[in-house]
């Protein structure tokens, strides 16, 4: 599978691989976390959520992991298809506030 | 049925223009937001609704001035549009104003020229 040490803007995979997406957030004080999907002429489409009194979530394909020492959310999407070729985003919130994004990341998935 | 739905889809406009931008909600949802998102696919948030009320309101130019008639609806109105407001807009909701995912809607993609 491919992974990502820092977030960087673009992540090309082949098909059938483990893509892994990081993201760093800014706020030590954020409570929840939500990684986005943007496909080409939409609007951002939810795909997980974890909350900070957690450190892993799994969904259907896919993972969320957060470490709140080093203040860092990771997407991991299992077996990847050109359907999830898209960009994403993680997005932090706290009470009072609304979604603060992160830098999208680009997947590009060949067949 | 769109959970939310915003109108225009796309918008060209002379600088100078005035124009809204409406977004209907039927998720019976008590938050609304608007987003802007430029040309790097950078997200910002402009403004938050509660209820009707305003309760978040980023750094915008008073040019921007968001209305919610009732809990369902949030329009954005730019007044003397300028080539920097060229950006994808998008509205959003969610049942309570934070700790909670956000509905977005498919954006405008407006174009002051």
């Amino acid at each position: 599978g491919e992974s990502v040490g820092l977030h960087l803007p673009t992540l090309s995979v082949q098909e059938g691989d483990n893509s892994i997406i990081n993201c760093a957030y800014s706020n030590s004080a954020s409570d929840y976390f939500i990684w986005y999907k943007q496909e080409s002429g939409k609007g951002p489409q939810f795909i997980i959520d974890i909350r900070s009194n957690m450190d892993k979530r799994q969904g259907q394909r896919v993972t969320v992991l957060l470490n709140k020492t080093v203040k860092h959310l990771s997407l991991q999407i299992a077996a990847t298809q050109p359907g999830d070729s898209a960009v994403y985003f993680c997005a932090e919130n706290q009470a009072g506030t609304a979604l603060i994004f992160g830098k999208g990341t680009t997947l590009s998935v060949s067949s | 049925d769109t959970a939310v739905s915003q109108t225009p889809k796309y918008l060209v406009t002379q600088m100078g223009n005035d124009k809204s931008i409406k977004c209907e909600q039927n998720l019976g949802h008590d938050t609304m937001y608007w987003y802007k998102q430029d040309s790097k696919k950078f997200l910002k948030i402009m403004f938050s609704y509660n209820n009707k009320e305003l309760i978040i309101n980023e750094t915008v130019p008073n040019r921007f001035s968001p209305k919610s008639p009732d809990k369902a609806h949030l329009n954005l109105h730019i007044n003397s549009l300028e080539l920097g407001d060229s950006a994808v807009y998008f509205c959003a909701s969610s049942q309570a104003p934070s700790l909670t995912e956000a509905f977005f809607g498919q954006g405008t993609r407006l174009t002051v020229v």
